[in-house]
């Protein structure tokens, strides 16, 4: 059984730039959560998706985006990078079935660095 | 305003010894709670979670208690081992119209010493 991967592992942008990160879901899950953790911080909800389509999402402003893609892997994209965009992006991995998820796997995560 | 409190920033025990992670909540639509583990360059690892109904749930070493009138839920960690040593992590799961976001503490750094 494969786990979650993510990629890249460390990355650098400047500020104003646009970002692709990239998941791919454990083998058999059909949901991908993204989360942000910035340095001394827990983990925060960006957003959810389910078979492709967004299934909630939390306080983060519309220049983060995602997608899901068939096989069920992921991208979060974010435009106009900030400096305080600088973080750990943790995407997280499940299996929903009807009203209830299994408990989520994460991945290794993506360091962001803004400059 | 933060849902899901760690107040101990950093935990030291000796090696045999049992370590108490503790996590408070303030949100009472919370069903589920999770501890996960996370080592320096890895993502957090599951542990343990517990659902609303139970005030208790067991793996191995690691205990979890709830307390649901407190808000209140516990990790027992027995015995304590140094490859223990890691940050832990509170999280409490919030269903939000069909997806179950998880909400996260700032974390508790345990040093298990030998």
């Amino acid at each position: 059984e494969t786990g979650v991967t993510q990629s890249p592992t460390h990355l650098i942008k400047t500020r104003g730039q646009q970002v692709t990160l990239r998941c791919s879901s454990q083998s058999g899950h059909n949901t991908v959560s993204w989360y942000q953790q910035a340095l001394g911080q827990g983990p925060q909800f960006i957003f959810q998706y389910y078979r492709e389509e967004e299934n909630g999402r939390g306080n983060f402003p519309p220049r983060f985006s995602g997608l899901q893609f068939p096989n069920y892997s992921s991208e979060l994209n974010v435009n106009a990078l900030e400096l305080d965009d600088s973080a750990l992006y943790l995407c997280a991995s499940s299996l929903k079935r009807g009203r209830s998820t299994d408990t989520q796997y994460f991945g290794p995560g993506t360091r962001l660095t803004v400059l | 305003d933060q849902q899901v409190k760690q107040n101990s920033p950093s935990l030291s025990v000796q090696e045999g010894r049992i370590s108490i992670l503790n996590c408070d909540y303030t949100n009472s639509m919370f069903d589920y709670f999770l501890w996960y583990k996370k080592y320096p360059a890895e993502g957090p690892t599951f542990l343990i979670s517990i659902s609303s109904i139970k005030d208790k749930n067991e793996d191995g070493r690691f205990t979890v208690f709830l307390n649901k009138s407190a808000k209140h839920l516990s990790l027992h960690i027995v015995p304590s081992q140094p490859g223990d040593s890691a940050v832990y992590f509170c999280a409490a799961s919030a269903t939000q119209g069909g997806s179950e976001k998880l909400v996260f503490g700032k974390g508790t750094k345990l040093t298990v010493n030998p």
